[in-house]
This record gives structure tokens, sequence and C-alpha cells, in this order.
């Protein structure tokens, strides 16, 4: 079973931030938090991961909550193309990646 | 960097063949890499890990003679649905890890269609 929990799906107007939840309660010292997206009929492609403190990157920023049980993911300014399912997923050291439903995200013109 | 290819991106069979699907890590080498299935509006579902020079570890209830897995080099591992039947009709996803925190990089997946 996946070990995170996330929002079945997200609307966003264009040009305005998101804030994608995930809460993992259950979270071990050493589970490194994955986000993953999806587009329509592609394989998922790598946002971001982090372990401890809050992460950056040209695609997205990667809140982590102080005791780790939960994160966000924020897409800063959502365009039509980010309109895909997101998957938050914990991974630690030699384990398997186990999908969740993830949130699909609709991103309003 | 971190480019995976699948190839071929869809095929269509007719029932009793057998089909490969190839997954190349294009710009790293990959040790380990990993087979999902993915059938309409569901989640992925990993069926096996593909080890670079040893045997595929595969998933509870994936059957090992009718999904084949060879790993024979640090760039390619191969997948063939042998026997295919209508029911094996779905989105075959391979991703190849890379790096020390377990980062999947994931191909863009190949669409078998069994008539």
């Amino acid at each position: 079973d996946a070990k995170t929990t996330q929002p079945n799906s997200m609307e966003s107007n264009e040009e305005e931030p998101v804030h994608l939840p995930c809460n993992h309660s259950t979270i071990s010292g050493t589970d490194y938090i994955h986000w993953y997206r999806q587009l329509p009929s592609q394989g998922p492609e790598y946002v971001i991961h982090g372990l401890t403190s809050n992460v950056n990157n040209r695609m997205a920023s990667l809140a982590i909550a102080e005791d780790r049980k939960s994160s966000t993911l924020i897409l800063h300014r959502a365009t039509l193309r980010d309109a895909a399912v997101y998957y938050c997923i914990l991974i630690d050291y030699g384990q398997n990646f186990v999908f969740g439903p993830g949130t699909r995200l609709s991103v309003l013109p | 960097g971190a480019v995976v290819s699948q190839h071929p991106s869809r095929v269509i069979c007719k029932s009793g063949t057998s089909v490969k699907i190839e997954c190349r890590s294009l710009d790293f080498q990959a040790t380990t890499m990993f087979w999902y299935r993915q059938f309409p509006k569901k989640s992925l579902m990993l069926m096996a890990t593909s080890n670079e020079g040893s045997k595929a570890t595969y998933e509870q209830g994936v059957e090992k003679d009718k999904f084949l897995i060879n790993h024979a080099s640090l760039t390619l591992s191969t997948l063939t649905v042998t026997s295919a039947h209508p029911e094996d009709s779905s989105f075959y996803i391979c991703s190849a890890l890379a790096g020390s925190q377990e980062t999947q990089y994931f191909g863009p997946g190949t669409r078998l269609l069994v008539l």
C-alpha cells in the first residue's frame, strides 16, 4: 500500500500558484519524499525530491513540514502544460516505488 | 540528463504472438531498471525489478515465464510478453534508477494492444 495520502483532484487557474498537499504520517527517518507527475499517455516525469529541508528547482518547490509528516509541492505559476496526475512517493534505500492514485490537477485557462 | 527511451511506443499484435519492448538509459548507466504496467484510469503497478547481469525479481502475481526480462547491459533492459492475450493489453512503462537517492527516471511508455 502507498504510504502517502493525497487529494484525488485539484483545480487551478492558469498563471496562479498551486499547492499540492501530501500526508505521510508514518514516514521513517530515512524515507525520501519524491514527487513525480504523469501527463496523459506518457511515463511519469521526475519533479523534485527531498529529505528534510525545503527544495527548489526549475520545475517546482517542495516544502517539507518540520515533523516530516506532510509535504507540499508548489508550482509557482501553473500553465496548461502542468495538467497531470501528481504522485507523492516515499522511498527508502532499496525499496520499490509504490504509486498511489495521486492528485489529478486540472488547470483552467 | 537522465533520459530513458522505450521502443516501440505502441504495438498491435495478434493473440498468441510474442512482443519485445526495449528500455534504454541514454545518458547514464543503470544497474537497476524497473518494469511497470498501467491499466486505463489506474495507477502504475510494479511488475519486476531488473538487475544487470542477474535474474529479474518479479512481484507477486506476475508470471515470470510470461513476462521475460533481460538486462544484458548497463543501458538496456528488455521485456518480452510471450504468447500475448487480449488481457495483456496495457501501457508498459520502464524506469531506471539513477543517483544515490533512489530517483527513478521513466521511459515514455509502450502501449500494447493484443487483438
